[in-house]
């Protein structure tokens, strides 16, 4: 697609248990980010991509959030044990690679909403 | 953590006026952006202002930026209803390979008929 896709677009899930949420970036662009936003907050970083490897997972709150990207394209946000703090909009970004003139900026998903009950 | 700080955090005003919003930040930046977000949306970028540049225009939209004063602003021009959304600043960090956008809280602006 054209831009950057997110799915599930909703999940709500019960305290304790696993999530796992998608993001299909857009074709070509080699760095991917996750952030996280609650209500009336700006979003929060969790880690970034180049790449198949972790470049920076500085924001990732603890050791129940894992995120994947194997082959460098799509990638996952994995939660374990989830609990109601987790609840927030989940954000995906992408960025072209450095030789881009609009290497700067991300492109962002519209997001996973996730409610833990 | 957030490095920016927007202000205000919220601001009304009539169509046809201007709009102003500020940013102020802590470490040193490779460059500085302008987000929008309307209600339930993802981010969408507005403006690219480098750590080297004092002044960018697109469109409506004017960026400011003082590194000495870590600061910048944003004017949309003859707002519109539409632009009515939130607005966010995020910093780039300079030095090194990473390349990590922080973003501030941001100000939600109305722009009412």
């Amino acid at each position: 697609g054209a831009g950057v896709s997110q799915t599930p677009s909703n999940k709500v899930t019960e305290k304790g248990k696993y999530v796992e949420l998608r993001c299909d970036p857009i074709s070509g662009h080699t760095a991917l980010y996750w952030y996280r936003q609650s209500l009336g907050q700006g979003p929060e970083f969790l880690i970034y991509f180049q790449g198949t490897g972790a470049a920076d997972d500085s924001g990732l709150p603890n050791d129940r959030f894992f995120a994947v990207r194997p082959e460098g394209s799509v990638s996952t946000l994995k939660i374990q044990r989830t609990e109601r703090g987790d609840s927030a909009v989940y954000l995906c970004a992408s960025r072209p690679s450095g030789g881009s003139t609009r290497a700067g900026e991300l492109f962002f998903g519209e997001g996973s909403r996730l409610t833990v009950l | 953590s957030q490095q920016g700080e927007e202000d205000p955090q919220a601001l009304s005003i009539q169509e046809g006026e201007n709009a102003t919003m500020n940013c102020s930040y802590k470490t040193s930046i490779n460059n500085l952006q302008w987000y929008r977000q309307n209600s339930g949306r993802g981010l969408v970028h507005l403006i690219l202002i480098r750590s080297n540049e004092r002044e960018k225009h697109s469109g409506r939209l004017r960026v400011t930026l003082d590194t000495s004063k870590k600061s910048s602003s944003l004017l949309i021009t003859a707002s519109r209803a539409a632009d009515t959304a939130s607005y966010f600043c995020a910093t780039a960090n300079s030095g090194g390979s990473n390349y990590k956008l922080t973003f501030g809280k941001g100000t939600l602006l109305t722009v009412n008929p």
